[in-house]
C-alpha cells in the first residue's frame, strides 16, 4: 500500500524568503502526487499535482513542486513566501493502478512579516 | 491510537436508491470534513462541520445532506443515487490539540 510522510510538523519562514515543505512517498506502481492547502475551518484546496511529464510542476498561488523519483520526494516550494501563505499543507499520493489516496499528516507553514 | 473510522468500507447501491455513510472522528476531535473522489479524479471537498454546525460547504449536490451528531460522528446521506455518484468518500477529522487532519480509509460507493 502507498504511504506518504511529511517529516516536518512546522515550517517557519520570513516573508519574502523562499519556502520548502517536504514530502516523501512510497508506492508500488507509478505515483500520482498532490499538494493541498487548508486554511482555518475550511476544506482542502488543490494546489498542484504530478501525474507524468516534467518533474517540476507549477500550481496555484505561485507554488511549485519537484518530483524526484530517485529520492521518492515531492517537495513543495515557493520562491518568495507571503504572510497569506500561512496554512496547513498536505501531501498526498495515489498509486496509478488504483483509486486509493493516502495523505500525509500535514505541515503547518507560518510566514512571518 | 484511535483513528478515523468510516463505515461501511464498501457499499453497492442501485440507481435512485439512498445511501448513508458514517464517519467517526478521532476522540476529542470536533471538526469533520467530507470528500468525494471519483475514479481517476482528485478529491473534491463536499462539506464540513465544527461543533455540530456546518462550517464550510463545497461541491455537495442538493441530493446529499450531512450532519454532525452530539457525539461528533457525522453521517452523509445520499438520495436518488446516480451512476456518477460512484466514488470513494472519505472523511477527515481535526480538533483539540491536533490541528492536523486525520483521514479515514474511505467508503467505496458503487452505484449500479
Amino acid at each position: 500500500a502507498q504511504s506518504v510522510a511529511q517529516p516536518e510538523d512546522q515550517v517557519n519562514v520570513a516573508e519574502g524568503n523562499p519556502l520548502t515543505v517536504k514530502c516523501t512517498y512510497s508506492v508500488s506502481g507509478n505515483p500520482y502526487l498532490f499538494w493541498y492547502v487548508q486554511y482555518p475551518n475550511r476544506g482542502l484546496q488543490f494546489l498542484l499535482k504530478y501525474i507524468t511529464g516534467d518533474n517540476l510542476v507549477k500550481g496555484s498561488y505561485g507554488f511549485e513542486a519537484e518530483f524526484n523519483k530517485s529520492q521518492t520526494s515531492f517537495h513543495l516550494k515557493k520562491p518568495s513566501a507571503l504572510v497569506s501563505d500561512s496554512a496547513l499543507y498536505f501531501c498526498a499520493v495515489r498509486d496509478s493502478r488504483n483509486n486509493d489516496m493516502r495523505f500525509g499528516a500535514g505541515t503547518r507553514l507560518t510566514v512571518k512579516p | 491510537a484511535a483513528g478515523v473510522i468510516q463505515s461501511p468500507r464498501h457499499l453497492i447501491k442501485e440507481k435512485r436508491e439512498t445511501a448513508t455513510l458514517k464517519c467517526y472522528p478521532i476522540p476529542r476531535h470536533d471538526t469533520v470534513y467530507w470528500y468525494q473522489q471519483g475514479p481517476g479524479q482528485d478529491p473534491q471537498f463536499l462539506i464540513s462541520f465544527y461543533e455540530k454546525m456546518q462550517s464550510d460547504k463545497g461541491s455537495i449536490p442538493d441530493r446529499f445532506s450531512a450532519q454532525q451528531f452530539s457525539d461528533y460522528h457525522s453521517e452523509l446521506n445520499m438520495s436518488s443515487l446516480e451512476l456518477g455518484d460512484s466514488a470513494l468518500y472519505f472523511c477527515a477529522s481535526s480538533g483539540g490539540t491536533d490541528e492536523k487532519l486525520f483521514f479515514g480509509s474511505g467508503t467505496q460507493l458503487s452505484v449500479l
